[in-house]
């Protein structure tokens, strides 16, 4: 059975750092052709794809957050770690992260975590 | 990443057909056969309904179907049933290895 689970703080005040944890359970992150990502959701809003680390730690982020963003891996603990530096409100939103398969689908997704960004 | 397009909301009756379009360009849509669907009931996770434009996971109920014309890509789910409302995103390989979505579409039972 493969399960994500995301972790993290609630609430992170303006001008912070995040950083999220994704767990990946029944899936190798070593595996060739694994490829993980972030995704997040304000509320009300849209999805939002956010960042990207393949197999081969090549990584990938939103064109508009690349300098605010950190996405990396730990093959041993088998987790994805992502990092926001600079949080501001407008980045409230629900993170999930996600397994892509060899089409480009996500076909695995965590259950999400809240996080709100106030003072 | 501009974001594909889609229509706000759709709705249909029971028992009748919907379709939910996504509207891009050469870079995503129109240049690649990796389209996929999702399904989002509130409070939830998305849930994968459709992949590389026509391909159903398993569990999938084959009510639900996908194609392609050009740089549009569309979803139709048909006999519609009351668990279908929910929101639909769709998302397409971006060059260059990069994924965007669409920016989601209301589907409303009636």
């Amino acid at each position: 059975q493969v399960t994500l689970k995301e972790s993290g703080p609630a609430l992170v005040k303006p001008t912070q750092t995040l950083t999220l944890t994704c767990t990946f359970s029944g899936l190798s992150l070593s595996t060739s052709e694994m490829r993980a990502n972030w995704i997040r959701q304000p509320p009300g809003k849209a999805l939002e794809w956010l960042a990207r680390i393949d197999w081969d730690d090549e990584k990938f982020y939103r064109t508009s957050l690349k300098t605010r963003l950190t996405i990396s891996k730990d093959t041993s603990k088998n987790q994805v770690v992502l990092t926001m530096t600079n949080m501001d409100p407008v980045d409230t939103a629900t993170y999930y992260c996600a397994r892509m398969g060899p089409k480009w689908e996500l076909d695995y997704w965590g259950q999400g975590t809240l996080v709100t960004v106030s003072s | 990443q501009s974001a594909l397009i889609q229509p706000p909301s759709a709705s249909g009756s029971p028992g009748q057909s919907v379709t939910i379009s996504c509207t891009g360009t050469n870079s995503d849509i129109g240049g690649y056969n990796f389209v996929s669907w999702y399904q989002q009931h509130p409070g939830k996770a998305p849930k994968l309904m459709i992949y590389e434009v026509t391909k159903r996971p398993s569990g999938v109920p084959d009510r639900f179907s996908g194609s392609k014309s050009g740089n549009t890509a569309s979803l139709t789910v048909s006999g519609l049933q009351a668990e279908d409302e929910a929101d639909y995103y769709c998302s397409s390989y971006l060059y260059y290895k990069n994924l965007v979505f669409g920016g989601g579409t209301k589907l409303t039972v009636l």
